[in-house]
Parts: structure tokens; sequence; C-alpha cells
């Protein structure tokens, strides 16, 4: 168990559906990453937050967005779901910003019909 | 930013045999991290390695910065050890976000 926690586990939904996924980091960890895991594209970063505030970008759509809250918890939203949506999404936290581990969280799969 | 490549893709071995994975990354590395992806799609943390060689039971690691590359060694393998072995690096020097390999698939048969 890494101490990052993830819900839902599994989410199945629907085309143009929007859906949120949550984080929770390890304790003390001030940092929250995004990944996103396809067949095709492999592990992909989506974004990173510290503290708060949103510190890197990757090959994020549009079409998704996240934050993260005061008690550092991280949402990231998906909208206008397509069929290429559908992955394992992973949530990752670091103690800092630079020269940390990262550890994973269980992962998010979400299948969209 | 940096490439992350690993070798070999797929690894079949019978239970007891000891495996070597490989990764060439094409840029210098101040953090490179292994993972173990298991058939219920978590990803462990196996090492954090930007240098040397660290061992933890079965499984050590070592990396060569100035030669671009790390390589996992497992030994007297398990079917518990079967996954998907992943190494990621940094983007690049300043950065935090991971750029992964392709992974390497590990099937251990009894």
């Amino acid at each position: 168990d890494s101490g990052v926690t993830q819900t839902p586990k599994h989410l199945i939904t629907a085309t143009g559906q929007r859906v949120t996924l949550r984080c929770s980091p390890r304790s003390g960890d001030l940092s929250v990453y995004w990944y996103q895991q396809s067949l095709d594209q492999g592990l992909q970063f989506l974004i990173q937050y510290y503290n708060g505030e949103e510190r890197a970008k990757g090959n994020i759509l549009e079409r998704f967005s996240a934050q993260q809250f005061p008690d550092l918890h991280s949402e990231l939203n998906l909208s206008s779901l397509e069929l290429g949506d559908s992955a394992l999404y992973f949530c990752a936290s670091s103690v800092g910003l630079v020269l940390d581990e990262q550890f994973f969280g269980p992962g998010t799969r979400l299948t969209v019909l | 930013g940096i490439q992350v490549e690993q070798s070999p893709p797929d690894l079949i071995l019978q239970e007891g045999a000891n495996s070597t994975l490989r990764c060439n990354f094409s840029d210098s590395v101040n953090n490179l991290q292994w993972f173990h992806q298991n058939p219920w799609g978590q990803l462990i943390n196996l090492f954090y390695i930007p240098s040397g060689t660290k061992q933890n039971g079965r499984l050590s690691a070592t990396t060569v910065a100035t030669e671009r590359y790390s390589l996992l060694y497992i030994s007297s393998s398990q079917t518990t050890d079967s996954g998907v072995y992943f190494c990621a690096a940094p983007y690049n020097q300043g950065a935090q976000k991971l750029v992964f390999g392709q992974g390497t698939r590990l099937t251990i048969n009894p």
C-alpha cells in the first residue's frame, strides 16, 4: 500500500458524459500528479499540482481539468468523454517539487461506452 | 525531453531463473525509478535509483548515469514476479513529470 488513495476504482460511463476522479496523497506530500495509461499511448503524464498550484502540464486535453484543494486532495475532471478516453488513470504524490520519489495510487479504470 | 527505452519487450522464464531488464535513457538523469505493474494494474515502487546500486531481497538495480542506462536484476524468479516492469525518468533536469518506458512484460511459468 503506497498510502495514495484513489476513488472510484472502476467507472463505466457513456460518451459525452462528465466524470470526476478523486485522489488523496500520502500524508505530508504536497505534490500530486495525474497520469493516464492507455493501450496505445502507454503511461503519460497529464498534470502536476504543488500545494494547490498547477506546476506542470503534459499532453492533457482541453476537455480535462484538475485542481488541488486546501486539504491537498486532488480531482481530475473529464468531460465530453470519448471512446478513446477509456484508460487507467493514476494519481501519484511526492513530498516536494523536484528529485522526489513518486508513489502511485491503485488507479481508476475508466470505461467509456 | 528525455526518451526512455526498455528491453526486452517480453521475457518468459521458468520459476527459479534469473533475469536482467534494461532501461536506456537519452539524457543525463537526476532521478530514475523502477516500478512493477502487477496483473491487477497496480504500480508498485521498486527502486528510486538515480545512480549506484541498490538491493531489496531478490531484486537489485544499478544505474550508470554517465552511460545512460539502468539495469534491474531479478534472481530466483517466482510466479508472483510476473507483470510489467517500467522504468521512468524526469522529462528534463528541472522537471518532476516522469517519462515512462514502454515496459518489459515478464512471465514466470511454474
